[in-house]
């Protein structure tokens, strides 16, 4: 088990640019979540994946934002365009059956995006 | 409105005391709970959970947390911290329903030597 890992982790982009952040999840769990964290605050959830199917979306996930899961393994998170308010910590957790009760989150380190 | 809270922004303990930190829930059904605990710049690290049972639940670093069902509360406690654990303590629940986590705004933890 070698835990939750997020790539990169740190981004700086221009306004405007495009960005994407990949998440490996615990090898074994079948549930994968993305959220994000703004400084002095919690983690919010922005969607959920099992297996390979997108299962859950935040009303915080814009157009901009799209996710993918492909295999059912790692993840993507794209942003298009980015804009000034999109700067914050990007998080991933997963959890599952095999490794535990369903809804018992790991997460990784994330990956901090600053937008100037 | 279905909400988690910790009304404790900042919380300054003198090393040796002990702690509890707060969290209160709004939620018509018990949902699932859990406290994590964020050191800078790092991610969140799973202190303890509540699914069903018991209702105290002991978690890793010394740290239990009780669920009152009466007070829709889920405090968590120490009863001696140690300056390591000076960190951003948040409370998460997941409601009946849903799959991803919903987080309080956390509690800023300062040790004093």
């Amino acid at each position: 088990d070698t835990g939750v890992s997020q790539n990169p982790r740190h981004k700086i982009t221009k306004r405007g640019q495009n960005v994407t952040f990949r998440c490996d999840p615990i090898s074994e769990h079948n549930r994968l979540y993305w959220y994000r964290q703004t400084l002095g605050q919690g983690p919010e959830f922005l969607t959920y994946f099992q297996n390979e199917a997108q299962l859950e979306k935040s009303r915080l996930l814009s157009d901009r934002f799209s996710a993918e899961r492909p295999k059912g393994s790692f993840s993507t998170l794209e942003i298009q365009r980015t804009e000034q308010g999109d700067s914050a910590m990007y998080l991933c957790a997963s959890s599952g059956f095999s490794g535990g009760h369903p809804y018992e989150q790991y997460f990784g380190p994330g990956t901090r995006l600053t937008v100037t | 409105a279905q909400s988690v809270t910790q009304p404790d922004i900042h919380i300054t303990v003198s090393e040796g005391a002990s702690l509890e930190l707060r969290c209160n829930y709004s939620y018509g059904a018990t949902p699932y709970l859990f406290w994590y605990v964020q050191s800078p710049g790092q991610g969140l690290q799973l202190l303890l959970k509540y699914f069903s049972g018991d209702t105290l639940v002991q978690g890793i670093k010394g740290f239990e947390a009780e669920f009152k069902r009466s007070q829709s509360s889920f405090n968590l406690r120490k009863p001696s911290v140690h300056w390591s654990d000076a960190a951003e303590y948040f409370c998460a629940v997941v409601p009946g329903g849903a799959d991803g986590l919903t987080f309080g705004k956390g509690t800023h933890l300062i040790i004093q030597p």
